[in-house]
């Protein structure tokens, strides 16, 4: 069956410019995730959604970014006045269950975004 | 707050001999546990992981993990490398009861080279 997609694979923009990311989860997964990795670091989290609300959005570093997910489906990860220091691969994650057990997270393939 | 630590950047192993690639970490309740592998210009594969119940746990393409809860450990190993097993290997916890529960909080990452 189809995975988590992500568009675009590879983003370049310039420093200040505004950017979206799309990730388009498996079909009947409810939680949908963002992480962000950096070259030679492992992901680090941004935000979580149930449904359409977002249920945990600790890990968004600054009030520049913010997520969407208006029909529970696919989301939009928006990153406002980008800075050099954005340029990392974002990374998209869904998985089963409202009910916070042990369900595996299933990612997606990644949007490169480099900030000149 | 949770933690993950791979203490090696960097595991090399002959191929068809056993290899093992650590972890450890750290949260204030029991844990889930969970390994991924990420290949080059592709996203992070779910391995395998730990809820609960018998310490050592079997996942895909012949990779195991044993929980020790008294050294906090979840170690990755296989009994015989294979080349195609040359990858970068992630270790992630989640404290389910904390109020970031659904958060995945990941290593630095482990680049394992098995050698032909």
């Amino acid at each position: 069956g189809a995975g988590v997609s992500q568009t675009p694979s590879n983003k370049v923009t310039e420093k200040g410019k505004y950017v979206e990311l799309r990730c388009d989860p498996i079909s009947g997964h409810t939680a949908l995730y963002w992480y962000r990795q950096s070259l030679g670091q492992g992901p680090e989290f941004l935000i979580y959604f149930q449904g359409t609300g977002a249920a945990d959005d600790s890990g968004l570093p600054n009030d520049r970014f913010f997520a969407v997910r208006p029909e529970g489906s696919v989301s939009t990860l928006k990153i406002q006045r980008t800075e050099r220091g954005d340029s990392a691969v974002y990374l998209c994650a869904s998985s089963l269950s409202p009910s916070g057990g042990p369900w595996e997270q299933f990612f997606g393939p990644g949007t490169r975004l480099t900030v000149l | 707050a949770q933690s993950v630590a791979q203490p090696e950047d960097q595991v090399n192993v002959a191929e068809g001999n056993p290899l093992t690639v650590k972890c450890t970490y750290s949260v204030s309740g029991n844990p889930y546990l969970f390994w991924y592998v990420q290949y080059p210009n592709r996203g992070l594969q779910f391995l395998l992981k730990y809820i609960t119940g018998d310490n050592l746990v079997k996942g895909s393409y012949g990779f195991e993990a044993e929980f020790n809860k008294s050294q906090t450990s979840f170690h990755l190993k296989k009994p015989s490398a294979l080349v195609s097993d040359s990858a970068l290997y992630f270790c992630a916890v989640r404290d389910p009861t904390s109020g970031s529960a659904r958060q995945l909080t990941f290593g630095s990452g482990t680049q394992l080279t098995v050698l032909p």
